[in-house]
């Protein structure tokens, strides 16, 4: 059963820092795997989606790496902002299933 | 036109009442899903339509009568809802149903039962 999960839980940083968040996953077996955001009391937002024959992924400041064969994602988040304080959460979509298993996310604060 | 719509943002409803949940999408897929994610926790997949026919129920009360009129559009019809059902539904679609594929989410409804 493919388990997903995000350290740190919380994380705290001054405006200005470059910063990486952390996604494991126990079963290797994927087809894509996501990274959302989500501001308090609203949706997700996609930001990145990685396929599984892919190394890494990039959108302005944001960088998505995936490492496969050891379960292993990284969002890297360049020049943090206090508009990026939001919880942002890893989607693995497990090879043979048709859902994605959501990891318990990190609650970031950049702080002004 | 990438965007999953969900209707209404927020919802609010007693127990006995009769309510239903709405999405839409104009990307052509054949394939859309509810999640459901209640506070704190991460989404949880409770239903999978393919070519407007239920394929995946995640043994999801009875309560929850999800409906897919047509290829566009995804129902879910709420009927004696508990409280512990207040949670985010979230709507999601993709290509055709197959499993390998990229799902699209929407932003979601919040729903608080009292």
């Amino acid at each position: 059963k493919q388990e997903v999960t995000q350290i740190p839980a919380a994380l705290s940083v001054p405006e200005g820092e470059n910063l990486v968040l952390n996604c494991s996953f126990t079963d290797s077996a994927i087809y894509n795997l996501q990274w959302f955001r989500q501001d308090p009391g609203k949706g997700l937002t996609s930001l990145l989606l990685i396929q599984s024959s892919q190394r890494e992924q990039t959108s302005g400041r944001l960088n998505a790496s995936l490492d496969k064969s050891s379960g292993r994602s990284t969002l890297y988040i360049a020049a943090s902002q206090p508009g990026d304080s939001a919880t942002y959460l890893c989607a693995v979509h497990t090879s043979g299933t048709y859902k994605y298993i959501f990891g318990t996310g990190t609650r970031l604060k950049v702080l002004a | 036109d990438t965007e999953v719509t969900q209707t209404p943002k927020h919802l609010v409803m007693g127990m006995t009442n009769k309510k239903s949940l709405k999405c839409e999408q104009h990307m052509g897929h054949r394939a859309m899903y509810w999640y459901k994610q209640k506070a704190k926790k991460p989404p949880e997949l409770m239903f999978v339509y393919s070519y407007e026919k239920l394929s995946i129920n995640e043994s999801v009360p009875s309560r929850f009568s999800p409906e897919c009129p047509n290829s566009s559009l995804l129902n879910l019809h709420l009927h004696a809802l508990q409280p512990e059902d207040s949670a985010l539904y979230l709507c999601a679609s993709s290509h055709y149903g197959g499993q390998q594929e990229t799902q699209y989410f929407g932003p979601g409804t919040r729903l608080l039962v009292l």
